[in-house]
């Protein structure tokens, strides 16, 4: 089992440009989640999406984030434009909900660095 | 006003002493609660889990033990060492809340040599 699969794991970026993060869930897995962590905040969820489909996206900071899951097995949380204040750690998770019990399995993250 | 950083609560033990992390959480529908490793670098790692029916639950040097009536959940480390150094976080999931959990702030723990 590889795991919940992240990339880039570092990106460095300038303000104003595009970043597009990337996220393999665990085979499986029906539910993905993507999370912010900064040493502000914390671990903050962003958007949630189950078989697919976003659940909840009252996370998302603003119009300049968005995120899709075209497929079971790919998910992409993208910044456009970015802006310094959006350096964090990403983290992505899955799980499947058996029984009503659903742990998270994470990532390793992609620390994201917007100059 | 001036923004604050998060100020993780850290807690130092002896290694080869035991530790004690808390959580309070302040769903009362909550019903699963996890508690989450996450080591410098790293993404969260799950440690052990509880439902609500238990108010105890014994893995490998971790227990985990519930009280609901005051909505407070504890991690136990026995023997503690140099590797369990890390930012522990508790988290809780309600029946009527999907697949969410609501995280907690984390505590740092320091293992001293």
């Amino acid at each position: 089992d590889a795991g919940v699969i992240q990339s880039p794991r570092h990106e460095v970026t300038e303000m104003g440009q595009e970043v597009t993060l990337r996220c393999k869930p665990i085979s499986g897995h029906n539910s993905l989640f993507w999370y912010r962590q900064t040493m502000m905040r914390g671990l903050e969820l962003l958007i949630y999406f189950n078989n697919n489909v976003p659940i909840d996206d009252s996370g998302m900071p603003e119009d300049r984030f968005s995120a899709k899951m075209p497929n079971a097995s790919f998910s992409t949380l993208k910044i456009q434009p970015s802006e310094p204040r959006d350096s964090a750690v990403y983290f992505c998770a899955s799980s499947t909900r058996l029984g009503g019990l659903s742990e998270q399995y994470f990532g390793p993250g992609t620390r994201l660095t917007v100059t | 006003g001036e923004s604050v950083g998060l100020h993780l609560p850290t807690l130092s033990v002896q290694e080869g002493d035991n530790s004690i992390i808390n959580c309070a959480y302040s769903n009362s529908a909550s019903d699963y609660f996890i508690w989450y490793k996450q080591e410098s670098g790293k993404g969260p790692q799950f440690i052990i889990d509880i439902r609500s029916n238990m108010d105890k639950r014994q893995g490998q040097r971790v227990t985990v033990l519930l009280n609901k009536t005051v909505k407070h959940l504890s991690l136990q480390i026995a023997a503690t060492q140099p590797g369990d150094s890390a930012v522990y976080f508790c988290a809780d999931q309600g029946a009527d809340a999907g697949n969410m959990l609501t995280f907690g702030g984390g505590t740092r723990l320091m293992v001293k040599p």
